[in-house]
């Protein structure tokens, strides 16, 4: 029944590997985010869209890319996984006078 | 650069107490506010959204305010419930459009003891 889901749940990985997260929403929102959640520094964006083919950075953008092909995919890219990225990632999306939706997260462990 | 201040971190109440968390923003310039509840190991879970034109929103027995001019909002939980132990996470938006991004404080763990 979810209207944004996430995949995988859960993910280890090497480090210097490159992984791919995924979001998937069925709301037809316009506006897609990526945010990590870590202790002590709470969820902090990533990148984000406002649109297909259309990205933009966040705060901690660093390591990573993003792509929408389609406006309800938005897809995660470490580029060359480290530990530093192990993390929780939400992937979240909205529409204009919308509030915002989260999916249920990915945790990502970097070995 | 707005910045969401959240006290107390955490705060342990008896079931049946009605409490109120506090959320403070540096930007009065605000677009929206949302509430969200994260259960452990969770997602997040809107529970309130403030347009800048509103003063507050209810549901149930959660009622958040919005004070622009002092910065803060308020959630209010009446009767509270063990299933309300939670943390709860106050977020600001401070333009529409491509720029609305959230920005979070750093949440209220809240425990409700049986």
């Amino acid at each position: 029944d979810a209207g944004i889901t996430q995949s995988p749940r859960h993910k280890v990985t090497e480090t210097g590997t490159p992984v791919t997260l995924r979001c998937h929403q069925t709301e037809n929102h316009r506006y897609m985010y990526w945010y990590r959640q870590d202790p002590g520094h709470g969820l902090r964006l990533i990148h984000y869209s406002y649109g297909v083919k259309d990205t933009d950075k966040g705060e901690v953008s660093d390591g990573y890319s993003v792509s929408r092909s389609k406006t309800e995919d938005f897809l995660l890219t470490l580029e060359s996984a480290t530990s530093s990225q192990t993390s929780v990632y939400f992937c979240a999306s909205r529409g204009e006078w919308d509030g915002y939706t989260f999916g249920s997260g990915t945790r990502l462990t970097v070995v | 650069k707005q910045e969401v201040t959240q006290i107390p971190a955490a705060l342990s109440v008896p079931e049946g107490e009605n409490l109120v968390l506090n959320c403070s923003f540096t930007d009065s310039a605000i677009y929206n506010l949302q509430w969200f509840r994260q259960d452990p190991g969770k997602g997040l879970t809107s529970l309130l959204l403030i347009q800048s034109s509103q003063r507050e929103q209810t549901s149930g027995r959660l009622n958040a305010s919005l004070d622009k001019s002092s910065g803060r909002s308020t959630l209010y939980i009446a009767a509270s419930q063990p299933g309300d132990s939670a943390t709860y996470l106050c977020a600001a938006v401070n333009y529409g459009g491509s720029q609305g991004n959230l920005i979070f404080g750093k949440g209220t763990k809240l425990s409700v003891k049986p």
